[in-house]
C-alpha cells in the first residue's frame, strides 16, 4: 500500500522568508508525487508532480518540489513566502489505477 | 488544466433523504474520480467512475449508500442516500486526462450539511 505523511500540521512563516513544508512517502513502486493547495472555500488546484527526470520540479505561483529517494521525501518549497500563499497544501502519491492518496494537510500562515 | 464544474455547490439536507450530485468536464476523459472530505479532514478517495464499467469503490464504500453514474465521457453523478449527519462532507470529483500528463485535476466540491 502506498502512503504520504505531512508531519506538519502547521506551518507559519513571515512574508518574504523561505517556506517548506514537508512530505514523506511510502511506495512499492515508481513514485508518483504530487503537491496540492486548497484555499479557503475552493476545490483543490494543481500545484506540480514529479513522475520522473530532475529531483527538483517546478510548478505554478513560484513553487517547487525536490524528490529526495533516499529519505522517501518530497518537500514542497517557496524561496519568498506570500501573504496569500496562505491556504491547506496536501501532498498525494499516486497507484497504478490512478488513484491518489493524500497526506493530512499542512496550514500555512504567511504573516505580513 | 481541466474545467470542471460540480452542482449544487452546497446544501443543506434533512437526515434519511439523499442528494444527488453533478460532476461536469469540459472535454472527454476516461478517468473519473469521486472523494469526500470530511470537516477538517484529508480526502479520502470514495470511487473511481470510468465510462464503460461499473463504478469501483473503495473500502468503507458500498454503491447502495453511494450509487454513481457515467453516462458518457464529460458527465458523472453521485448521489448520497438515507443521509445522516455523518455524511456532512465536502464531495469533490476530479479527472485525470491520462495521456502521459499523470494530472489530476479536481472541481469546486460540493459542501453537504446533513441535519
Amino acid at each position: 500500500a502506498q502512503s504520504v505523511a505531512q508531519p506538519e500540521d502547521q506551518v507559519n512563516v513571515a512574508e518574504g522568508n523561505p517556506l517548506t513544508v514537508k512530505c514523506t512517502y511510502s511506495v512499492s513502486g515508481n513514485p508518483y508525487l504530487f503537491w496540492y493547495v486548497q484555499y479557503p472555500n475552493r476545490g483543490l488546484q494543481f500545484l506540480l508532480k514529479y513522475i520522473t527526470g530532475d529531483n527538483l520540479v517546478k510548478g505554478s505561483y513560484g513553487f517547487e518540489a525536490e524528490f529526495n529517494k533516499s529519505q522517501t521525501s518530497f518537500h514542497l518549497k517557496k524561496p519568498s513566502a506570500l501573504v496569500s500563499d496562505s491556504a491547506l497544501y496536501f501532498c498525494a502519491v499516486r497507484d497504478d489505477n490512478y488513484k491518489l492518496s493524500f497526506g493530512a494537510g499542512t496550514t500555512v500562515t504567511v504573516r505580513a | 488544466s481541466a474545467v470542471i464544474s460540480q452542482k449544487p455547490s452546497r446544501d443543506i439536507c434533512q437526515r434519511g433523504t439523499s442528494l444527488t450530485i453533478q460532476c461536469q468536464v469540459d472535454s472527454q476523459v476516461t478517468m473519473m474520480f469521486w472523494y469526500r472530505q470530511q470537516p477538517g479532514q484529508s480526502l479520502t478517495l470514495i470511487a473511481t467512475a470510468n465510462q464503460g464499467s461499473e463504478a469501483t469503490y473503495e473500502s468503507g464504500f458500498v454503491i447502495d449508500k453511494f450509487p454513481i453514474s457515467r453516462p458518457n465521457l464529460t458527465f458523472s453523478t453521485l448521489t448520497v442516500s438515507n443521509m445522516s449527519p455523518e455524511d456532512s462532507s465536502i464531495y469533490l470529483c476530479s479527472v485525470d486526462r491520462g495521456s502521459g500528463r499523470h494530472e489530476q485535476y479536481f472541481g469546486p466540491g460540493t459542501r453537504l450539511t446533513v441535519t
